[in-house]
């Protein structure tokens, strides 16, 4: 099955700077990579997707690459803000079974 | 816009009983995906319906059984609790199961005493 590895486990900015986390995933059949934050005791919320015809997508702050031929995507977060503080989620999906990261827990200072 | 809904939002339960959880779709989505997410974890599939049949199979447990109704509506019955069975439980739904954006519920949060 899929497996998903994710780092780094945890992150400290401080506000203003950029974050990157990168995912890697083991199955080629994965076509659809989502990024969700999740706040403690709250539902994963989608922040960016990507899917495996496109290379790279922005949305504001937030941007996500991804290189299907290494099997590895990025989320980049810049001029961060505390708000973003979070715990952040990479998926790898196939035919909409998704497999986790182990989640990267984000703190931005202000 | 209407989200996904589950209910309830809490649970108590003892050891050995048996719990029902209930997912309610976006309108217009027909398929719907169970995950269970432990504390400190990631969330962890356990299975999807499309079309109100069974579409893929994670790491649900024997003891776990799950459907979806002609509404749409799923619900996951868990039997013989277990304290490892405490978590959070999230339905997501999307318009099919392919490559489309997966909504999350808020979430059952289960506690097995």
């Amino acid at each position: 099955g899929e497996n998903v590895e994710q780092h780094p486990s945890t992150l400290s900015v401080q506000e203003g700077d950029s974050a990157v986390i990168k995912c890697t995933y083991s199955d080629s059949a994965s076509n659809y990579f989502p990024w969700y934050k999740q706040e403690l005791g709250k539902r994963p919320q989608l922040i960016i997707d990507i899917r495996s015809n496109v290379g790279e997508k922005k949305d504001q702050r937030i941007a996500v690459t991804l290189n299907k031929t290494a099997k590895h995507f990025s989320l980049h977060i810049t001029e961060t803000q505390p708000e973003d503080s979070a715990v952040y989620f990479c998926a790898a999906s196939n035919r909409g079974k998704s497999t986790f990261g182990d989640g990267t827990t984000l703190t931005v200072k202000p | 816009a209407a989200g996904v809904i589950q209910s309830p939002r809490h649970l108590i339960k003892e050891k050995r009983e048996t719990a029902t959880l209930k997912c309610y779709p976006i309108p217009r989505h027909d398929t719907v995906y169970w995950y269970q997410q432990g504390p400190g974890q990631d969330p962890q599939f356990l299975i999807s319906f499309y079309e109100k049949m069974q579409s893929d199979k994670g790491s649900i447990p024997d003891r776990f059984s799950a459907q979806q109704f002609s509404d749409y509506h799923s619900e996951l019955n868990m039997s013989s609790l277990e304290l490892g069975d405490s978590a959070l439980y999230f339905c997501a739904s999307s318009l099919r199961p392919s490559t489309d954006t997966q909504y999350f519920g808020p979430g059952t949060r289960l506690t097995v005493l």
